[in-house]
């Protein structure tokens, strides 16, 4: 039972472009959103974070954005840079028992072309 | 650097051993998390650990076990190992006990059961 779905494996995006990656989830639950970058060879790294109360997040280049009735999020990258290229994993936080559980989609893969 | 730290980097092992990945959390930081990313999977939570004592549990096997130390560090025993626990293993901090807290992870210990 995948609850946090990302469908595309992999995505293609020329320097300077915008990027989105797309994030769909199942469990109306969920009441915490957040994106963590991982580079090969080393863990995650937390990017941004949006709450369920809220439809828009926005740090410098990134933006995360939240259609809670499509049970959908995006993350936007603009320009896009060549340190961009990663792996980008969608990650939701619902309460369970008394205590918050992250749930992990399967990641993208970015690469940014020159 | 996250300043998480986890040993060993690698662990090459056969089945039906048992194993323990060791890891060390940022200074300050009360919650330790464990994951385990097996191959093209996202990251499924295992256990979270705050300050001592255990927080939050996940899909841990019943084979799995883990402890949170007075020092704070963590370890993640694995027994009766199975090819099919071949994964890296990420460990994470975080300063809250959230796990919607930013967290910090270290750059994962590769298991490899023959």
């Amino acid at each position: 039972d995948q609850q946090v779905k990302q469908n595309s494996p992999s995505l293609s995006v020329q320097e300077g472009r915008i990027s989105i990656l797309n994030c769909d989830y199942t469990n109306s639950m969920f009441d915490y959103f957040l994106w963590y970058k991982k580079y090969p060879a080393e863990g995650p790294t937390f990017l941004i974070s949006i709450s369920s109360i809220k439809d828009k997040n926005e740090d410098g280049r990134f933006t995360v954005f939240l259609n809670k009735s499509a049970k959908h999020l995006s993350l936007h990258i603009v320009p896009s840079q060549p340190g961009d290229s990663a792996v980008y994993f969608c990650a939701a936080s619902a309460p369970v028992q008394g205590a918050q559980k992250l749930v992990f989609g399967q990641g993208t893969r970015l690469t940014i072309n020159p | 650097d996250s300043g998480v730290t986890q040993t060993p980097k690698h662990l090459i092992t056969a089945t039906g051993q048992r194993v323990t990945l060791r890891c060390s959390p940022r200074s300050g930081d009360l919650s330790v998390y464990w994951y385990q990313q097996s191959l093209d999977q996202g990251l499924q939570f295992l256990i979270q650990y705050y300050n001592g004592e255990e927080r939050a549990k996940g899909n841990i096997l019943e084979r799995f076990s883990a402890q949170q130390f007075p020092d704070l560090h963590s370890e993640l025993n694995l027994s009766s190992l199975e090819l099919g626990d071949s994964a890296l293993y990420f460990c994470a901090s975080s300063t809250g006990g959230n796990s919607y807290n930013e967290q910090f992870f270290g750059p994962g210990t590769r298991l490899t059961v023959l």
